[in-house]
């Protein structure tokens, strides 16, 4: 079963909205979870990685006030895009690594399509 | 920079058809290699991973060799079945024992019965 929960599945909303997308570890804790945003046939591009109990950090070009992150416990990080438009319609999917496992790379949410109209 | 190049789709293949997904990279240093396979309807999983050059990885028929001389991380199998239709994402990890992955932009495969 799905160790990383991600919600909402899909997300339509006007203009001018700020969405909120939440990532939840089920069954672990997670200091560290990632955010990626995929678009249509596209790769898997690293947004931010979010820490617990400390500032995200952002990659290149993502801009911080825009893409809001909170790492509100050790299971739960928040995505807001803020004031979406539509160039920020995309599927953002999130990631945490299980602790404690080595080289072992994260288990993925099912991701969120989200639509601004 | 590091990236992921990877074979563009879709593929269809029928059933029991050998399969090949072409995988290279550009990398600095010695990074692990990731095939994360993805079902309709559902999220990325790891599929198979290798650490370091010449290693193996392998799971549920699929087999992919870190080969550091050619770049390269191909996954195969030999024979497909209709439950592998899915789209396939070979990644790397540059950062760490649990940093950020890079992916390539995935190969849809198809098989048909």
């Amino acid at each position: 079963g799905a160790v990383v929960s991600q919600h909402p599945s899909w997300v339509i909303c006007k203009s001018g909205t700020s969405v909120k997308i939440e990532c939840r570890s089920l069954d672990f804790q997670a200091t560290t979870m990632f955010w990626y945003r995929q678009f249509p046939k596209q790769s898997l591009m690293l947004m931010a990685t979010s820490n617990e109990g400390s500032k995200a950090t952002y990659e290149q070009g993502v801009e911080k006030d825009k893409f809001l992150i909170n790492h509100a416990s050790l299971t739960l990080s928040t995505l807001t895009v803020t004031s979406a438009h539509p160039e920020d319609s995309s599927f953002y999917i999130c990631s945490a690594p299980r602790e404690g496992m080595g080289n072992q790379p994260q288990h993925f949410g099912d991701g969120t399509r989200l639509s601004i109209l | 920079g590091n990236s992921v190049t990877q074979m563009e789709g879709p593929v269809t293949l029928s059933e029991e058809a050998f399969l090949t997904i072409n995988c290279t990279y550009t990398a600095t240093g010695y990074p692990s290699l990731f095939w994360y396979v993805q079902y309709p309807g559902e999220g990325l999983q790891l599929l198979l991973k290798a650490t370091k050059a010449d290693d193996k990885g392998s799971n549920k028929g699929f087999e992919a060799t870190y080969r550091k001389e050619t770049t390269s991380f191909h996954l195969e199998k030999g024979s497909v079945q209709v439950s592998d239709s899915a789209v396939y994402f070979c990644a790397l990890n540059y950062g760490g024992s649990q940093g950020n992955l890079i992916f390539g932009k995935g190969t849809k495969l198809s098989v048909k019965p």
